[in-house]
């Protein structure tokens, strides 16, 4: 069976500080892999998706960054964080086609 | 205009309630239907997906689509209060899922 592992769950980092969350897919190849962010009371917000391996596209423009350095390893970085990059970031992937997407269990930045 | 509208709520109804939670979609493109919950502080899990129109039945759960007026819909029969979560609806047509803004349900004992 498939599994996503996004880690750390929890993140506290000042502001001006780098910023590097990893997500893994085991159990599958060539999945789709995506980064969301959720604030506080609203949804999902699309922020990058891949459809393979160095194959980055973004959303939104923003402070952030994303990089698929192999088929199942999706990072989201930033090299300052602003307080505004605090959020519940979630890692998800789904296979190619029209499916539904799975997701991890979330990072919960804090940007002070 | 969003692609996808969810009233965000809340929503509370007592244990054993009929739960009624409605999307609205505006993308003619969308093709694949789901609805996630989430518990607080965790990643969604997927519940239910449908493609196309009609219906899908699982359990005490229910989900509608109706592609001609882009409706989505999920129903929660004889609710139990660890039915109290977010409920994100969620479309897709392709490379990308575009979610609502999720609606909390507190269901009380």
């Amino acid at each position: 069976s498939q599994t996503i592992h996004q880690w750390p769950a929890t993140l506290v980092q000042p502001v001006g500080s780098p910023l590097s969350l990893e997500c893994t897919v085991e159990g599958t190849s060539n999945p789709n892999l995506y980064w969301y962010r959720q604030a506080a009371g609203r949804g999902l917000q699309l922020l990058f998706y891949s459809v393979g391996i160095g194959q980055i596209s973004s959303e939104v423009p923003q402070n952030l960054s994303a990089s698929r350095p192999q088929d199942r390893q999706f990072i989201l970085s930033s090299k300052k964080l602003l307080l505004s990059d605090s959020g519940f970031y979630l890692c998800a992937w789904k296979r190619s086609g029209i499916t539904e997407a799975f997701f991890g269990q979330g990072t919960r930045l804090t940007v002070v | 205009q969003k692609e996808v509208e969810q009233d965000p709520g809340p929503l509370s109804v007592p244990e054993g309630a009929i739960v009624s939670l409605n999307c609205t979609y505006s993308n003619s493109a969308f093709q694949y239907f789901m609805w996630y919950r989430q518990y607080s502080r965790k990643g969604p899990e997927l519940l239910m997906y449908t493609y196309s129109s009609g219906n899908k039945e699982d359990g005490r759960f229910t989900a509608q689509v109706d592609k001609s007026s882009k409706y989505i819909s999920l129903f929660i029969r004889d609710s139990q209060p660890s039915d109290s979560a977010t409920y994100l609806c969620a479309a897709s047509g392709g490379f990308k899922t575009i979610f609502g803004a999720g609606t909390r349900l507190f269901v009380k004992a």
